[in-house]
């Protein structure tokens, strides 16, 4: 069975930082592109950024709010993505959900979500 | 950036009606749509994908439509189940992004 399990989430004052990982499990990580989207609370969906696999050298793409501060990263022999998240903002609070990319580049698994709240 | 828009944003139907939920991009993204189920409190989970391809064990009450600019997600006989809110999203260019969302009521 696929599981992707998210954690590291918490209360991070403006300008701090924080690690998100990712556990996966039940598949080939080392296949699949990864991905991470973000909800800001009662809002939608927002895609922040992707790191795809070996084959593509780990190359990633970010979206625009967050190029330059956010990092993802992977561990293939962890079976484990990341995200660290630097220089946060208020606007950056949101649950944080990593997802697989399957082999058409759409979200077919999903973690549980991690809540990220950044205040001070 | 590629904007998608969906409308509408609220649909109230009643058990066994048929609704339909229109995701317009601001421009041509082929068929590289997917179509996304959002119950409160849990994870998206994916409903179509390529437009009208179904997701393996969605089912087969949704079905999906369109190319281009404009694509409809149809579900046919409403199940109290339904309720949710559904997002479209596009794969064709970087940034990946999603639409604003339709939250569906059952009545």
């Amino acid at each position: 069975e696929v599981q992707l399990v998210d954690s590291g989430g918490g209360l991070v004052q403006p300008g701090g930082s924080l690690r998100l990982s990712c556990a996966a499990s039940g598949f080939t990580f080392s296949d699949h592109y990864m991905d991470w989207v973000r909800q800001a609370p009662g809002k939608g969906l927002e895609w922040v950024g992707r790191i795809r696999k070996k084959a593509n050298s780990y190359t990633t793409e970010y979206a625009a709010s967050v190029k330059g501060r956010f990092t993802i990263s992977r561990d293939d022999s962890k079976n484990s993505l990341y995200l660290q998240m630097n220089s946060l903002k208020t606007e950056d609070t949101a649950v944080y959900y990593c997802a697989r990319a399957s082999g058409t580049f759409v979200f077919d698994y999903w973690g549980q979500g991690t809540l990220v709240t950044v205040s001070s | 950036d590629i904007q998608l828009t969906q409308s509408p944003s609220f649909l109230s139907a009643s058990v066994r009606d048929r609704v339909s939920i229109t995701c317009r991009a601001s421009q041509g993204i082929s068929s590289d749509l997917a179509w996304y189920q959002q119950k409160p409190g849990k994870a998206p989970k994916l409903l179509i994908y390529a437009a009208s391809t179904l997701q393996s064990g969605v089912p087969s009450r949704f079905s999906g439509s369109g190319s281009g600019t404009e694509f409809i997600l149809t579900i046919r006989s409403l199940q109290p189940e339904d309720s949710a809110t559904y997002y479209c999203q596009q794969r064709n260019s970087y940034p990946i992004t999603f639409g604003q969302g339709t939250r569906l009521e059952i009545k």
